[in-house]
């Protein structure tokens, strides 16, 4: 079964610098989606960024950046710049496709909350 | 509509109470998903439905947990009997079946379900 690990519960990072969240999963399937989502204090899951497996190229949307890692299984994000808006728990999801019915199940990790110091 | 409705926002009940969560998925929207979230944990799978085909419901905790979904659009999660392990943030969220491939679901903000 696929597996998501976030390792870091929490992170800080001060306003205007670069911080990385790490996330690493397990699969046996060769073609996937990696996703990124945002949970701000509304609780309203955010879509930050996702990455094809197949594509080598890293997903980037503007401040946001992936270091995927097919063969390591890593997938980290990079948010650039930091605001105060970024400030979220954060988490990796990886989807996977249930031949058998259809079915499109993601797995999530259990997130890392970004606090962002003024 | 617009987006992904749920309601209640908040939910406080006793222990042993039913208690009915509804999710209303942007129009058009045909995969309809629940998860769970509880306290320091990622999103638990719950109940998957797309269509008019049989719902996944492989994630389901307990017989206490149902759900369903009329017309194909309005869903309804069912918690009977209610327990303190059933506290959590209940998420839904759709897709249609082009939107749904690989660019991900639209959340709606859940209902923090919390039995006293």
């Amino acid at each position: 079964a696929q597996t998501v690990t976030q390792s870091q519960p929490e992170m800080s990072v001060q306003e205007a610098e670069t911080v990385t969240l790490s996330c690493t999963y397990d699969t046996s399937e060769s073609d996937y989606y990696l996703f990124w989502y945002k949970q701000p204090p509304s609780r309203q899951m955010i879509l930050v960024i996702r990455q094809e497996a197949y594509k080598q190229q890293n997903a980037t949307e503007n401040r946001f950046s992936v270091n995927f890692q097919k063969a390591a299984k890593s997938f980290s994000l990079k948010i650039s710049d930091s605001q105060l808006g970024d400030a979220a728990m954060y988490f990796c999801a990886y989807r996977t496709l249930e031949f058998t019915s259809g079915t499109y199940k993601y797995i999530f990790g259990t997130g890392t909350r970004l606090k962002v110091l003024a | 509509g617009a987006g992904v409705s749920q309601s209640p926002s908040n939910k406080v009940t006793e222990k042993g109470k039913d208690v009915e969560l509804r999710c209303d998925p942007i129009s058009g929207h045909t995969a309809l998903y629940w998860y769970r979230q509880s306290l320091g944990q990622g999103l638990e799978f719950l109940i998957y439905f797309q269509g008019n085909s049989a719902p996944d419901k492989s994630g389901l905790p307990s017989d206490r947990f149902s759900a369903e979904r009329t017309g194909g659009s309005v869903s309804t999660l069912t918690i009977q009997r209610t327990q303190q392990e059933d506290s959590a943030v209940y998420l839904c969220a759709s897709s249609s079946r082009t939107t749904g491939q690989g660019y991900g679901y639209t959340f709606g903000s859940g209902t923090r379900l919390t039995v006293v």
